[in-house]
């Protein structure tokens, strides 16, 4: 079946630097990824939405500044959390569209912890 | 806003036991409803699904029933297997697609043989 490659799965970073997330469609082309973001004992909250060439659409009460989307190819759509705060720590799921079928394949989740 | 409430867990059970995992749901209009598995190590992966009142989606030996009536689309398993052991979360679709869902905070089953 249709795979969604999500790199690293474990992350953990001094408060300040910046990480950045992969997502990869491994076997289809991604129209449409999805970025989700769970705390502890919590829902995955839908962070934002992005389509391949065009800018992301935030959720309310997400900052775009601090939470960068970059979905340039059909692939491959990246997350880059930047200056990281210790309230940033949580588990980062992506999700994928594909383009042909229109099913949603889920990464596996990357878990940021910010020291 | 649109919600889901999903029991909370974690649930333990032995091999063959019934299960039961309740989910409820807040929406306007008519969603589509999901359950999602998450297995160890995995993504999510879509389970099974129901698109309108009355529907009954089913795999693997688990279904669910879309109930307007009582906004509800419990999961339900006969008889469980080790195998089974992993993380459910219930979600619904707004405006009846999976454009962008909405989840509950998922249910960490583990069935011991």
């Amino acid at each position: 079946g249709a795979v969604v490659s999500q790199h690293p799965s474990r992350v953990i970073c001094k408060s300040g630097t910046s990480v950045k997330i992969e997502c990869r469609s491994l076997d289809f082309q991604a129209t449409t990824m999805f970025w989700y973001r769970q705390f502890p004992k919590q829902s995955l909250m839908l962070m934002a939405t992005s389509n391949e060439g065009s800018k992301a659409t935030y959720e309310q009460g997400v900052e775009k500044d601090k939470f960068l989307i970059n979905h340039a190819s059909l692939t491959l759509s990246t997350l880059t959390v930047t200056s990281a705060h210790p309230e940033d720590s949580s588990f980062y799921i992506c999700s994928a569209r594909d383009g042909a079928s229109e099913k949603l394949f889920f990464g596996s989740g990357t878990q940021l912890s910010v020291l | 806003g649109d919600s889901v409430t999903q029991m909370e867990g974690p649930v333990t059970l032995s091999e063959e036991a019934f299960l039961t995992i309740n989910c409820t749901y807040t929406a306007t209009g008519y969603p589509s409803l999901f359950w999602y598995v998450q297995y160890p190590g995995e993504g999510l992966q879509l389970l099974l699904k129901a698109t309108k009142a009355d529907d009954k989606g089913s795999n693997k030996g688990f279904e669910a029933t879309y109930r307007k009536e009582t906004t509800s689309f419990h999961l339900e398993k006969g008889s469980v297997q080790v195998s089974d052991s992993a993380v459910y979360f219930c979600a619904l679709g707004s405006q009846g697609g999976s454009e962008k869902l909405v989840f509950g905070k998922g249910t960490k089953l583990t069935v011991n043989p």
